[in-house]
This record gives structure tokens, C-alpha cells and sequence, in this order.
């Protein structure tokens, strides 16, 4: 039981490059969430999908797509990326709110 | 705009005596309440959730909440140097599938 993880964990783009962070599953959560954090800001929520099909923005979408691809799995798009998201992101799931989330090893994100 | 407040720290403490974290939020209806402890380059880990005003023991750890006053805490008994990392307080409206909402976390140091 792998719980949450996370591919890359490590990755450096280019100004306007693009990129899709992959998250899977294998708790049979329903609740998939993805977040960034920045040094002083906390984790900030970007997207989240309450079940297989649906997705919904959160506090900080702009400049990110999402796809809940079955119920393990659940990607975050970068189409054009721009230094300001330079952060470190992580992939959480639960069962259901409002039960606890559990995050995966996270991916460090540096755009040149 | 829904706020988790937390004092960023550092906080200081003896090895041995008791560490008292604290956070406040500012949404009224919020239901569930958790705190994540999250050493230097890693993810968030579960270290308590509570649900219900009161206390909640497990083991050193405490957490205390108090809805009227929208107030959360967590006390660490006996603490150790291992317990020196950032704990993060992370609040749950009820319903639907939002994210948390994250303090910016306390900086805890235990002295050995």
C-alpha cells in the first residue's frame, strides 16, 4: 500500500515550456486535491475533484489545468509555465470530506 | 476570504516541557480541524484531526477546540527534539469537497 505518490519529484522548466504532474492513489479515496506551497504563504489549494469525472477550482486555478483520469489518478497541467510558479506541490486524497487528507512526497517545481 | 491564523514562530521550548500551539479561523461554519507536522523538505503528516468541541488526546499530543471562540490548539507533552518542525493547522468547512485551509504553520524548536 503505496498510499499517495507523486512523478516528478524534481523537475526545472523553461519560461513557456509545459509539463503535467502525475498523482495516483490507491486508498480508494473519492477526493483528490492539489496544492502549492510557497515559502510564507502556506499551502494554497489549486484544484480539486470530489469524485471520478468532476473537477473544481480552487483558491489559486489560474495558469493550471486538471484531469481526474479514473479514481486513482488525478494530473495537474502546466501549459505555459512562467517563473511565478516556481513551488513545491503536493497531491492529497481522502475518503470524503470533511475526513482527514493525506498528502503524497510532493513535487519541487523550479522555472527558469 | 476564509484565514487560519497561526504565530509563525520560532517558538522555543525545553526539551521535556510542554509545547502550546495555537491557531484561530474565521469561518463560523467550519467543522472539521486538523494539525500536520512538516519536517524541512517533506509533506505534511497527520498528527491529529477534531471534530468536536473539547479535548482530544492521543498519546503526548492534545488538541483542544473551542468553536464559540474559533479557536484550535495543540499541546505536545514531554517534548523531544524529534518534534522539532513546522506544524501546520488546516481547517474543513462542512460539505461538499473543498480543500483545507492552511495556517502558514509554527516554526516549533525543542532545546535539548
Amino acid at each position: 500500500n503505496a498510499g499517495v505518490t507523486q512523478t516528478p519529484k524534481f523537475q526545472v522548466l523553461k519560461t513557456g515550456q509545459s509539463m503535467t504532474l502525475q498523482c495516483a492513489q490507491d486508498m480508494n479515496h473519492n477526493s483528490m486535491y492539489w496544492y502549492r506551497q510557497d515559502p510564507g504563504m502556506g499551502l494554497r489549494l489549486i484544484y480539486y475533484s470530489a469524485s471520478e469525472g468532476t473537477t473544481d477550482k480552487g483558491e489559486v486555478p489560474n495558469g493550471y489545468n486538471v484531469s481526474r483520469l479514473n479514481k486513482r489518478e488525478f494530473s495537474l497541467r502546466l501549459e505555459s509555465a512562467a517563473p511565478s510558479q516556481t513551488s513545491v506541490y503536493f497531491c492529497a486524497s481522502r475518503l470524503q470530506p470533511p475526513e482527514t487528507q493525506y498528502f503524497g512526497p510532493g513535487t519541487r517545481l523550479l522555472v527558469l | 476570504q476564509k484565514e487560519v491564523e497561526q504565530n509563525s514562530g520560532p517558538l522555543s521550548v525545553p526539551e521535556g516541557a510542554i509545547a502550546s500551539l495555537n491557531c484561530t479561523y474565521s469561518d463560523r461554519g467550519s467543522q472539521s480541524f486538523f494539525w500536520y507536522r512538516q519536517y524541512s523538505g517533506k509533506s505534511p503528516e497527520l498528527i491529529m484531526s477534531i471534530y468536536s468541541n473539547g479535548d482530544k488526546e492521543d498519546g503526548r499530543f492534545t488538541a483542544q477546540l473551542n468553536k464559540a471562540s474559533q479557536y484550535v490548539s495543540l499541546l505536545i507533552r514531554d517534548s523531544q527534539p524529534s518534534d522539532s518542525a513546522t506544524y501546520l493547522c488546516a481547517v474543513n468547512e462542512g460539505g461538499g469537497a473543498d480543500g483545507l485551509t492552511f495556517g502558514k504553520g509554527t516554526h516549533l524548536i525543542i532545546q535539548p
